[in-house]
């Protein structure tokens, strides 16, 4: 079965400072990633996704992710953040089962930000 | 906006009653998925129905079940509630059953038991 494991709990970044969220999964076959993001009293959104192709994937509000198969890691990153990134943050990995891929999320990282 | 809508927002509840949440996806898609998300167990999938007809279950308790109507809404029906299922419950939307494109997420139902 897969699993995600997003190691940091919480993150604290100054607005304006570079991000750098990790992502570790374990799949026995190519794996689907995602990233999503939830702000409070939200549902998810996507963020950005990899299913093949060039490892380094970009997506909305300036994140990109950098799928590193020999590393089992799919971090994501943002060179500069603003206030309004303080969400939580969450990975996942697509399981094939019943003929589509499901996401198995991980436990998600709260990004403070600071002024 | 994502363009899910999931009614009620909240639902306070007694021990041992029965819930239905809805949910209406996103004009077009076919798929709904239903999460539980709460502190204990994170985010976890329950149950994915594709077009009306179930197409995979995760972690699902018997006490639980769900359905997709022909107009494409859904509806998760919770009985005998217990404390523990306490959580906030979204469901998401999406084109097609493969799962490869973007779900869409609904703004959740916070179900209380007390």
């Amino acid at each position: 079965a897969q699993s995600v494991t997003q190691p940091d709990i919480h993150i604290t970044v100054s607005e304006g400072a570079s991000l750098e969220l990790r992502c570790n999964y374990s799949y026995g076959a190519t794996p689907y990633l995602f990233w999503y993001v939830q702000s409070p009293g939200q549902g998810l959104q996507l963020l950005l996704k990899y299913f093949s192709g060039d490892t380094l994937v970009q997506g909305i509000k300036g994140f990109e992710a950098e799928f590193k198969r020999s590393q089992s890691s799919f971090n994501l990153r943002k060179p500069s953040v603003h206030w309004s990134d303080a969400a939580e943050y969450f990975c996942a990995v697509g399981g094939l089962a019943g003929g589509s891929y499901i996401p198995t999320f991980g436990r998600g990282t709260s990004l403070i930000v600071h002024p | 906006d994502s363009g899910v809508t999931q009614t009620p927002k909240h639902l306070i509840t007694a021990t041992g009653q029965r819930v239905t949440l809805r949910c209406s996806p996103r004009s077009g898609d076919l798929s709904v998925y239903w999460y539980q998300q709460s502190l204990d167990q994170g985010l976890q999938f329950l149950i994915h129905y594709y077009n009306g007809e179930e197409r995979a279950k995760g972690n699902i308790l018997e006490r639980f079940s769900a359905q997709q109507f022909p107009d494409l809404h859904s509806e998760l029906n919770l009985s005998s509630l217990e404390l523990g299922d306490s959580a906030l419950y979204f469901c998401a939307s999406s084109v097609d059953g493969t799962g490869i494109y973007e779900q869409y997420f609904g703004p959740g139902t916070r179900l209380t038991v007390t």
